[in-house]
C-alpha cells in the first residue's frame, strides 16, 4: 500500500513561508500526489495536486523531485487563517478508490 | 451553487438505535465516500460509491450500511452494531476515474454524531 508520512506539527508566524515535506517511497507510477486542508469541525478542501516537478496555483506550489518519493507543498506568507491541519494522499491503486488520510500536519501560524 | 449538503450538523442516538446521516450533491459527480473522523486523527473510510446502485466496503465497514438508489443521494446509516458511533462523519464526491484518485474529492461540513 501505499504510505505517506508528514510531520505531526509545524509553528508558524503571520508572513512567512510554509514548507511540508510529506515522503511516501512506495509511490506508484501513475499515483498522483494530493493535499487537502482541514479547519475545525468542517469537511477538508483540496488544495492542490501533482505528478512530477512542480505545481503553481492562487493558494500554493507542490514541489516533486523526479524519483517522486517526497513532495512538499509549499504556503507563501502565511496568514492566521492558514492554522489547519494538511494532509497528504497518494493515489493507492491496488485498493482502487481508497484514499489514506493519516493524521495530517497541524499548521499553527501566530502572530 | 454546486455542493456537498450533509444533515444533520449535529445528532444525538440512543443506545440501540439505528441512526441515518444524509448526504446530498448537486455536483454531478458519479463517485461518492463516507468517512469517519475520530478526536486528533485523520480520516478513515467507510463506504464508497463508484455509481448508482453499487458500493464497496471500506476499512471500517462494520457496524454501517449505505444506500446508492440515486446519483445524487448517498446516505450513511450507523447501526446499533457500531459499538463506538461517537464520532464526526464526513460525505465526499468526486468525478469517477479510471485510476480512481487523481479527481479530487470535494467534501461536506460533516455530521457530528454522539451517543445519549
Amino acid at each position: 500500500l501505499a504510505k505517506t508520512t508528514q510531520p505531526i506539527s509545524m509553528d508558524s508566524y503571520e508572513g512567512q513561508e510554509v514548507n511540508i515535506t510529506c515522503s511516501h517511497n512506495n509511490i506508484a507510477t501513475n499515483d498522483y500526489i494530493t493535499w487537502y486542508q482541514q479547519f475545525p469541525s468542517q469537511g477538508p478542501r483540496f488544495i492542490i495536486q501533482g505528478y512530477k516537478t512542480k505545481v503553481t496555483n492562487e493558494v500554493a506550489s507542490l514541489f516533486i523531485p523526479a524519483d517522486r518519493k517526497s513532495s512538499t507543498l509549499s504556503l507563501p506568507r502565511v496568514s492566521l487563517s492558514d492554522t489547519a491541519v494538511y494532509y497528504c494522499l497518494v493515489g493507492d491503486r491496488s485498493n482502487d478508490y481508497k484514499l489514506s488520510f493519516g493524521a495530517g500536519t497541524t499548521v499553527t501560524v501566530r502572530a | 451553487d454546486g455542493g456537498i449538503t450533509q444533515s444533520p450538523k449535529y445528532l444525538f442516538r440512543k443506545e440501540g438505535q439505528n441512526v441515518t446521516l444524509s448526504c446530498e450533491q448537486n455536483l454531478n459527480h458519479d463517485a461518492m465516500y463516507w468517512y469517519r473522523q475520530d478526536p486528533g486523527q485523520g480520516l478513515r473510510l467507510i463506504y464508497y460509491s463508484q455509481i448508482v446502485n453499487d458500493f464497496q466496503k471500506g476499512d471500517i465497514a462494520e457496524g454501517y450500511s449505505v444506500s446508492r438508489e440515486k446519483k445524487e443521494s448517498f446516505p450513511l446509516t450507523v447501526t446499533s452494531a457500531q459499538k463506538n458511533p461517537t464520532a464526526f462523519y464526513l460525505c465526499a464526491s468526486s468525478i469517477r476515474s479510471i485510476r480512481g484518485h487523481d479527481q479530487p474529492q470535494h467534501f461536506g461540513d460533516g455530521t457530528r454524531l454522539s451517543i445519549l
